[in-house]
């Protein structure tokens, strides 16, 4: 149980193309989704929290209007990152969790890599 | 600011033998803990969690969790070289995890 997919897992794209990356939990709900990008030998870093049916929450230094998150169902979180240049290319993983307290730990996408060209 | 940290190793550790990872993190107010295995390239999959004080064992992995001290441990017995991998821990509060660096281990054939 608890599986989260990620998709696409690759992309290799031009320098000024938008990407949009999805996330779904497949086997449950999740009002909240959590977005992180982490670059080569370094370690997650939280972008975002995607909120069911309402505007995500960005952490400090993460631009809104460069990364939109749309979390249109229970089930679904989309990351677009908007005119991508170099600088945005990174391993971006998506998590979620069955529920909320103590022993509901968070379960990761597979990852989707973004290198801009 | 909240944080964990973790020594990055490498650490290198014979086959058979008991890996044993540390973290320490500032923030009290977190509830939970958790011990992620990432493989080169891919994506975090979870080991273990705990949110209570002392050991949680699971297989070969036990965590502790010593919240006076503000420590966590993941200990490894009978290390595979399967086990090779980065170890990332993470704190919990309102729902956000805060991870560590990531402590990369080798276990040596």
């Amino acid at each position: 149980g608890a599986v989260v997919s990620q998709h696409p897992s690759w992309v290799i794209c031009k320098s000024g193309t938008s990407v949009k990356i999805e996330c779904r939990s497949l086997d449950f709900q999740a009002t909240t989704m959590f977005w992180y990008r982490q670059f080569p030998k370094q370690s997650l870093m939280l972008m975002a929290t995607s909120n069911e049916g309402s505007k995500a929450t960005y952490e400090q230094g993460v631009e809104k209007d460069k990364f939109l998150i749309n979390h249109a169902s229970l089930t679904l979180s989309t990351l677009t990152v908007t005119s991508a240049h170099p600088e945005d290319s990174s391993f971006y993983i998506c998590s979620a969790s069955p529920g909320v307290g103590n022993d509901q730990p968070q379960h990761f996408g597979d990852g989707t890599r973004l290198s801009i060209l | 600011q909240k944080e964990v940290e973790q020594n990055s190793g490498p650490l290198s550790v014979p086959e058979g033998a008991i890996a044993s990872l540390n973290c320490t993190y500032s923030d009290r107010g977190s509830q939970s803990f958790f011990w992620y295995r990432q493989y080169s390239g891919k994506s975090p999959e979870l080991i273990m969690f705990i949110y209570s004080n002392g050991d949680k064992e699971d297989g070969r992995f036990t965590a502790q969790l010593n919240k006076a001290s503000q420590y966590v441990s993941l200990l490894i017995r009978d290390s595979q070289p399967s086990d090779s991998a980065t170890y990332l821990c993470a704190g919990e509060g309102a729902q956000k995890l805060v991870f560590g660096q990531g402590t990369r281990l080798t276990i040596n054939p």
